[in-house]
């Protein structure tokens, strides 16, 4: 099986610029998460959509938002981008909530 | 909402001893405790989890042990080896929030 995947690895973007990053889950899996890890905060959630509905959501300004579609895949979007948002970007895909997540190995976002 | 208190930050140990970490959680409905091993400039990926009805569970050198009525829970790692230096971090979950909390995480090197 193929393992989650997300596009791209890496992006370099200037402020006042917006994002949209793409996650692959693992076949089957409906339940897609994502966080933002940065070295001071650790592993922050951000959302987490289950058959295109998001059912949670992290503490992020409304520059932060994303989607699911019907596939599963889901897309995330930063708007207006700050120099703070600098971080790595994980999605995670199980099938349930409350089962194991798979992480995929996340984009890199630098801002300038 | 949830919190998530890991500790502690480093560990440093020698090849061979045992390491333990610790974490407290702060919502007692959380019913889902997964450990993930973050290796440098690689995905988290789950190590060992363990659900509220259960005190502790064991797979090989590691092991997981939750105190419900504490709210706390601890990952033990036994006769440690230097490819066990990496990230740890302990999350929890409520499944009706589907929301994953992470811990802020615990570098342990182990020397050899």
């Amino acid at each position: 099986k193929a393992g989650v995947t997300q596009t791209p690895r890496y992006l370099i973007k200037t402020r006042g610029q917006q994002v949209t990053l793409s996650c692959s889950p693992i076949s089957g899996h409906r339940s897609v998460s994502w966080y933002q890890q940065t070295p001071g905060q650790g592993l922050q959630f951000l959302f987490e959509y289950f058959s295109e509905t998001q059912r949670n959501k992290g503490n992020f300004p409304g520059r932060f938002s994303g989607r699911q579609f019907s596939n599963s895949r889901s897309e995330m979007n930063v708007s207006t981008l700050e120099l703070g948002d600098s971080a790595l970007y994980l999605c995670a895909s199980s099938l349930r909530t409350g089962d194991e997540q798979f992480f995929g190995p996340g984009t890199r976002l630098t801002v300038l | 909402g949830e919190n998530v208190e890991q500790h502690p930050s480093t560990l440093s140990v020698q090849e061979g001893d045992s390491a333990v970490i610790k974490c407290t959680y702060s919502d007692s409905a959380s019913n889902y405790f997964p450990w993930y091993k973050q290796e440098l400039g690689k995905r988290p990926q789950l190590i060992i989890d363990i659900r509220s009805n259960v005190g502790e569970k064991k797979d090989q050198r590691i092991a997981v042990t939750l105190n419900k009525t504490a709210k706390h829970f601890s990952l033990h790692i036994t006769e440690t080896q230097p490819e066990d230096s990496a990230v740890y971090f302990c999350a929890a979950i409520r499944g009706s929030n589907y929301k994953l909390t992470f811990g802020k995480g615990t570098l342990l090197t182990v020397n050899p």
